[in-house]
């Protein structure tokens, strides 16, 4: 079954500061990879998606993610971090090919200081 | 104007009652999906439905029950054989295979 791993639950950056979340999958094929954001009580956001082709991922609000099929793992970064970057970041993989679930990690809780 | 409407944002529930929760689109996508999200466990699946009249069982299942009797409406019904109910649930849609999901803003359901 697939799954989803995000290692870490809470990071603190300084603003300004670079970011990197990191996301390992696990998936017998090439999964499609998905990078989400959540403000407090709110739905989630699509920020970037990976389908095929270039492995580096451009999204929205300045945010991309490079896939890296060798060490299964669909980073998200963002070489400068604004204060209104605080949220929770999920990252999720999709099934090539169906309507099947998208399985979605525990989530990432990033704090942002100034 | 185009989106996801789940309704109410926030419903209060006595334990033992049966309750509805919806999910509205208008983006004339195919699939429709029903999560539950807790504290640390990121979103699990409860039910999903990739046409009108068929659903399909997700991870949780158990004490919730779904209908997909129009393209636009995917309401879920909280039963009270579900143990902890108490949680955010979030509708989201896709417009096809190999699509991604959008989501709607969710319900909160407090049960007492």
């Amino acid at each position: 079954a697939q799954s989803v791993t995000q290692p870490d639950i809470h990071i603190t950056v300084s603003e300004g500061a670079s970011l990197e979340l990191r996301c390992n999958y696990s998936y017998g094929a090439t999964p499609y990879l998905f990078w989400y954001v959540q403000s407090p009580g709110q739905g989630l956001q699509l920020l970037l998606k990976y389908f095929s082709g270039d492995t580096l991922v451009q999204g929205i609000k300045g945010f991309e993610a490079e896939f890296k099929r060798s060490q299964s793992s669909f980073n998200l970064r963002k070489p400068s971090v604004h204060w209104s970057d605080a949220a929770e970041y999920f990252c999720a993989v999709g099934l090539v090919g169906g309507y099947q679930k998208v399985t979605f990690g525990t989530g990432t809780k990033l704090q942002v200081i100034p | 104007d185009g989106g996801i409407t789940q309704s109410p944002k926030y419903l209060f529930r006595k334990e033992g009652q049966n309750v509805t929760l919806s999910c509205e689109q208008n983006l004339n996508h195919d699939a429709m999906y029903w999560y539950r999200q807790d504290p640390g466990q990121g979103l699990r699946l409860i039910y999903y439905s990739q046409i009108v009249n068929d659903f399909q069982k997700g991870d949780i299942a158990e004490g919730y029950s779904v209908s997909r009797e129009k393209k636009e409406s995917f309401p879920l019904t909280v039963t009270s054989a579900q143990k902890n109910p108490t949680a955010f649930y979030l509708c989201a849609t896709r417009l096809s295979m190999n699509t991604e999901a959008f989501f709607g803003q969710g319900t909160r359901l407090t049960v007492v």
